[in-house]
């Protein structure tokens, strides 16, 4: 069973939908990532949390609205998607991030996202 | 520009074979060398992770081989079996994880 847990495994919206994903760890790490993933590719960074603080974003546009509420819990706000915004969205965890070393990064199944 | 250059594409092996797969970085920064397999409907899960200093790792059945001098290094997974069929990454750590296209393993029964 993973430890990072997402919530919902499917979601399908429309394009002038406001939706939200979860993301959920209590293996008390410091930061927290989203990915977004199509089929076929690796996984490509969204954004980074580190201490519940917004550390990257790798120019994601904003109808992707990145939230930490606390160092357990990550949100994805979703507005106004796009077709081409349909794919699998990873979230993912580790002790810390920028501290040197190898933080291993521990991910969840994910959420499948389907654009109309 | 692609950091981590991965091959082949896709593998398809007979159980009980050592499949291989070769990656190759430029950044010399890296400063460690993951893997993450990945099961269709599941997130990707780290495998095992080399640090460049060190030429050869073994977890069970899964052995990096590292070469500093070359800048690259490869995935064998020994005594092959059909669980093991998954999309396999390598990947650079610069902080963030530089992942290679991934490598589609088949293992045939």
């Amino acid at each position: 069973d993973t430890e990072v847990t997402q919530t919902p495994k499917h979601l399908v919206m429309g394009m002038t939908n406001k939706k939200s994903l979860k993301c959920e760890q209590h293996m008390g790490h410091r930061a927290m990532y989203w990915y977004k993933q199509k089929a076929k590719k690796p996984p490509e960074l969204m954004f980074v949390y580190s201490y519940e603080k917004l550390s990257i974003n790798e120019s994601v546009p904003s109808r992707f609205s990145p939230e930490c509420p606390n160092s357990s819990l990550l949100n994805l706000h979703l507005h106004a998607l796009q077709p081409e915004d349909s794919a699998l969205y990873l979230c993912a965890s580790s002790r810390g991030f920028g501290t040197g070393g190898f933080q291993p990064q521990h991910f969840g199944d994910g959420t499948r996202l389907s654009i109309l | 520009q692609q950091q981590v250059k991965q091959s082949p594409q896709s593998l398809i092996v007979q159980k009980g074979g050592i499949p291989i797969i070769n990656c190759a970085y430029e950044n010399t920064a890296f400063d460690y060398f993951p893997w993450y397999q990945q099961f269709p409907g599941k997130g990707p899960a780290l495998l095992i992770a080399i640090r460049p200093d060190v030429s050869e790792k073994k977890e069970g059945r899964f052995t990096i081989s590292f070469n500093k001098s070359a800048k690259q290094f490869s995935l064998h997974i020994m005594d092959s079996q059909p669980g093991d069929s998954a999309t396999y990454f390598c990947a650079a750590n610069d902080d963030k994880i530089i992942f290679g296209k991934g490598t589609r393993l088949h293992i045939l029964p």
